[in-house]
C-alpha cells in the first residue's frame, strides 16, 4: 500500500522568504503522479503543482518548484517570495495510476508571517 | 471557485439521524470521487464512480454509507444512524479531462451530536 508522510505540521515564514516543505512517500510503483494541493482556511482545495514520475526534470509553476528525488521517494515542494495568499494547508499527495485516487499525508500547516 | 458545488455545506444532526449530501461536478465530467477529512488530517480515499457506475470502495465505506449517482452526472452520499465519528468534512472531487487534474468542492462539514 502506498503511504505519503509529511514530517512538519506546522511551519511559520516571513512574507518574501524561501520555504519547503518536505514530503517522503512509500510506493513499489515505477509510473506514478505526484502533487502538491493548497487548502486555505475555509476555501477549497487546489491543486499547486504536479509530477509525473517517468519525468526527470522537476516541475515548476511560477513561485512553485519541487524537488523530485525518485530513488529517494522525496518529494519537496518550495515556495519562493512567499505571499500572505500562500497561507494554507499544504498537502503532498500521491496517485497510482491516470483518474485514481489520490492518497494523501497529513498536510503541513503553513503560515506567512507579515 | 473551481466548478464543483456541494450542498449542504454545514450539516448539524443528532447521532442516529440519517443524512444526505449532494455533489454536482463539473459538466462532463466522467470521473467523481467521494473524500472524509477530520480534523488535522488529509482526506481519505472513500469511493469513486465512473459515469454511473461505483468502481471502488474503501473500507472506511461502512455499511451505513451508500452512493449513488444515478444518471452519471450529481452524487449523493448517504449516512444511515449517524455516529459521533462521522463527524467529518466530506469532500467531493471530479475529473475528466486528458490532465487527469481532481477538481475539488467546497465539502460539506458535518457535526454529529
Amino acid at each position: 500500500a502506498q503511504t505519503v508522510t509529511q514530517s512538519q505540521p506546522e511551519m511559520s515564514v516571513q512574507e518574501a522568504e524561501t520555504v519547503t516543505l518536505s514530503c517522503t512517500y512509500d510506493t513499489s510503483e515505477n509510473n506514478y503522479y505526484l502533487f502538491w494541493y493548497k487548502q486555505p482556511p475555509s476555501r477549497q482545495m487546489i491543486l499547486v503543482i504536479r509530477q509525473e514520475a517517468y519525468k526527470q526534470q522537476n516541475a515548476t509553476e511560477n513561485r512553485f518548484s519541487v524537488n523530485f528525488q525518485k530513488a529517494a521517494k522525496s518529494f519537496s515542494l518550495k515556495i519562493s517570495d512567499s505571499q500572505l495568499g500562500d497561507t494554507a494547508m499544504y498537502f503532498c499527495a500521491f496517485m497510482k495510476h491516470i483518474d485514481d485516487k489520490i492518497i494523501f499525508g497529513k498536510g503541513t500547516r503553513l503560515h506567512i508571517l507579515p | 471557485d473551481t466548478g464543483v458545488s456541494q450542498n449542504p455545506r454545514h450539516k448539524i444532526t443528532k447521532r442516529g439521524q440519517n443524512v444526505t449530501f449532494r455533489c454536482d461536478p463539473i459538466s462532463e465530467h466522467n470521473r467523481l470521487y467521494w473524500y472524509r477529512q477530520t480534523l488535522g488530517q488529509g482526506p481519505e480515499f472513500l469511493t469513486y464512480f465512473q459515469n454511473e457506475a461505483q468502481l471502488e470502495k474503501s473500507r472506511l465505506l461502512s455499511d451505513r454509507f451508500s452512493a449513488e449517482r444515478p444518471k452519471g452526472s450529481f452524487s449523493t452520499l448517504e449516512i444511515q444512524r449517524t455516529e459521533q465519528g462521522d463527524s467529518a468534512m466530506y469532500l467531493c472531487a471530479t475529473t475528466g479531462g486528458s490532465y487527469n487534474e481532481q477538481f475539488f468542492g467546497p465539502g460539506t462539514r458535518l457535526t454529529v451530536l
